[in-house]
């Protein structure tokens, strides 16, 4: 198993412009998460999914939309990109089964420049 | 009521030194509290966690004390080494729940 993959793995964009971060998992997790994680501020839950079609807003949501047409794909999207989105995004998953454990599988991450 | 506060933001022990980090909790709901390490360049992986019906937990060099009235919880690692160090964020969630709650972090140094 790859576990969760992330695309791309660095980014520059310049204000305004729009982009999509792909992530996948191969591991048949229902809930997918995408954080955000500046330094010193631990990870923040941008949005979530418990299950494909199902989707919802986390603690910082602005600026982000997100879709869930498969159990395995949960893309990012960034719309007007603005430096305060400049950071490393994680993606990550947790088994249905393992709720109760609430275990999460990250990614990589994907490092955002805005300028 | 969903922070979760860790202290301190950074630590830097000697090679062999047991590096204590703390977090406290507001939210009694969460029954679940695990920590997560992340080494540079990484995603955080799950290394240890407490369900608070139990007062510690050891895997290995690993411990966590869990202080329910107190709604407090830290890690203590033993006989620290210089693969130690790496970022290390506490959480917290509760069973049915689809929301982990992190930390802000400690970045951990261990000196050769």
């Amino acid at each position: 198993n790859a576990g969760v993959t992330q695309t791309p793995k660095f980014r520059i964009l310049k204000i305004g412009q729009s982009m999509t971060l792909q992530c996948t998992q191969d591991m048949n997790h229902n809930y997918m998460y995408w954080y955000r994680q500046d330094p010193g501020m631990g990870l923040k839950l941008i949005y979530y999914s418990v299950g494909a079609g199902i989707t919802d807003k986390g603690e910082v949501p602005n600026g982000y939309n997100v879709s869930r047409s498969t159990t395995e794909d949960f893309p990012l999207r960034l719309e007007l990109a603005a430096p305060s989105q400049t950071s490393v995004y994680f993606c990550a998953s947790s088994s249905h089964q393992r709720a109760a454990y609430n275990e999460q599988f990250f990614g990589p991450g994907t490092r955002l420049t805005v300028l | 009521q969903q922070q979760v506060k860790q202290s301190p933001q950074s630590l830097i022990v000697q090679k062999g030194g047991i590096p204590i980090i703390n977090c406290a909790y507001e939210n009694t709901a969460f029954d679940y509290f695990p920590w997560y390490q992340q080494f540079p360049g990484k995603g955080p992986a799950l290394l240890i966690a407490i369900r608070p019906d139990v007062s510690e937990k050891k895997e290995g060099r690993f411990t966590i004390s869990f202080n329910k009235s107190a709604k407090q919880f830290s890690l203590h690692i033993m006989d620290s080494q210089p693969g130690d160090s790496a970022t290390y964020f506490c959480a917290a969630s509760r069973t049915g729940g689809f929301k982990t709650i992190f930390g802000a972090g400690t970045r951990l140094f261990v000196k050769a």
